[in-house]
């Protein structure tokens, strides 16, 4: 049974548009939430998170929200970029423990 | 923040053969832990790497085929045993640091393919 959940497998996105990856969860008891940027070849890198007691962090371009009623959250990215292509990954913790993951979706922003 | 030096980058390898992959810490942590990313697919946990107690496992992996060293707290092997093409996949290890935030730093992965 998969807790972490990217429907969408891919997302095509206009340079200086926004950028919208979802994400659902099953587990209530995950209090972290995480998203990854990933290129091939390297190890995922971290781009923001967002705990369970908030509803919205912002950093720079990017900002996650969190619907913990629909357990749902959502990456925004804007403007988009081109060096933003990438796969981002959804992840979320609870207490600490290892990061369980979707699948993934893969962001290709055209100039 | 941490910096995890994880090694070989990539090997080709014959089957009913293993292969050993590192995972050095610029910092003592306390977990490590061990995924795989099949070709198309999400990060999958293997196992959890404690420090001074076996490693603990996830559903569909055991200690015979991946089994895991952790001698320190900066340090950490998983070798991938008997392997078959199936196990053509990408290794990550990853550590998780709290501060002001949770945040998990990964290694740069392994490719491995199986041939």
């Amino acid at each position: 049974d998969q807790q972490v959940k990217q429907n969408s497998p891919s997302l095509s996105v206009q340079e200086g548009r926004i950028s919208i990856l979802n994400c659902d969860y099953t587990n209530s008891m995950f209090d972290y939430f995480l998203w990854y940027k990933k290129y091939p070849a390297e190890g995922p890198t971290f781009l923001i998170s967002i705990s369970s007691i908030k509803d919205k962090n912002e950093d720079g371009r990017f900002t996650v929200f969190l619907n913990k009623s629909a357990k749902h959250l959502s990456l925004h990215i804007v403007p988009s970029q081109p060096g933003d292509s990438a796969v981002y990954f959804c992840a979320a913790s609870q207490a600490g423990t290892a990061l369980i993951f979707g699948k993934g979706t893969t962001l290709s922003v055209s100039s | 923040s941490a910096v995890i030096s994880q090694k070989p980058s990539r090997d080709i390898c014959q089957r009913g053969t293993s292969l050993t992959i590192q995972c050095q810490v610029d910092s003592q942590v306390t977990m490590m832990f061990w995924y795989r990313q099949q070709p198309g697919q999400s990060l999958t946990l293997i196992a959890t790497a404690n420090q001074g107690s076996e490693a603990t496992y996830e559903s569909g992996f055991v200690i015979d085929k991946f089994p895991i060293s952790r001698p320190n707290l900066t340090f950490s092997t998983l070798t991938v045993s008997n392997m078959s093409p199936e196990d053509s996949s990408i290794y990550l290890c990853s550590v998780l640091v709290f501060s002001q935030n949770t945040e998990a730093f990964f290694g740069q992965g392994t490719r491995l393919t199986v041939v």
